[in-house]
């Protein structure tokens, strides 16, 4: 347990609504990274950060952002839901070899 | 770039059966690979790992092989149980530093009584 923690856990929200899904992690961690999961398609990366205030795009980075100004803390903002938005979303962070360590997740529900 | 294929699913078996579940990768160099578990309404979880060729990752009764030869990474379980019934990911991360994760999509596992 890397003491991963995501709030909300469940969200339904309508098209056109901005959405903030926070990442907060106990054990000072530096790589964090969002994924989205969907229905065969397994884990996409959405973003990730090397640091505070270090971000960068990951496969499918398109109407999301991030935020992070605090080691402990990572934020995905979606600025104007859409449907194809609806998923579930999962933080996580990296140690040694990569191996990572995932959040319970957020189940988004975009109307 | 980086890919991971595993076999699809679901695979059904009976409680006690032999498991196998595929993965092939493409990659460059030496990369570390992973075999990753989800439960229902979980996030997923570090099963076993391997990170040099001939490496075996074992855990829980599960193994894996590294064969840098056939570029695979097929995970395998003597005699499953109703509790291993779950979704595994492969996965793959480039050697050297910090590094993304490259996921495969997932095998469902049902393990009937």
């Amino acid at each position: 347990d890397a003491g991963i923690t995501q709030s909300p856990r469940h969200k339904v929200t309508e098209t056109g609504t901005p959405v903030t899904l926070r990442c907060h992690q106990t054990e000072n961690h530096r790589y964090m990274y969002w994924y989205r999961q969907d229905p065969g398609h397994g884990l996409r990366l959405i973003h990730y950060s090397y640091g505070v205030k270090d971000t960068d795009k990951g496969e499918v980075s398109d109407g999301y952002s991030v935020s992070r100004s605090k080691t402990e803390d990572f934020l995905l903002t979606l600025e104007s839901a859409t449907s194809s938005q609806t998923s579930v979303y999962f933080c996580a962070i990296s140690v040694e070899h990569n191996e990572q360590f995932f959040g319970p997740g957020t189940r988004l529900t975009v109307l | 770039g980086d890919s991971v294929t595993q076999m699809e699913g679901p695979v059904t078996l009976s409680e006690e059966a032999f498991l196998t579940i595929n993965c092939t990768y493409t990659a460059t160099g030496y990369p570390s690979l992973f075999w990753y578990v989800q439960y229902p309404g979980e996030g997923l979880q570090l099963l076993l790992k391997a990170t040099k060729a001939d490496d075996k990752g074992s855990n829980k009764g599960f193994e894996a092989t590294y064969r840098k030869e056939t570029t695979s990474f097929h995970l395998e379980k003597g005699s499953v149980q109703v509790s291993d019934s779950a979704v595994y990911f492969c996965a793959l991360s480039p050697s050297g530093g910090y590094q993304k994760v490259t996921f495969g999509t997932g095998t469902k596992l049902q393990v009937i009584p």
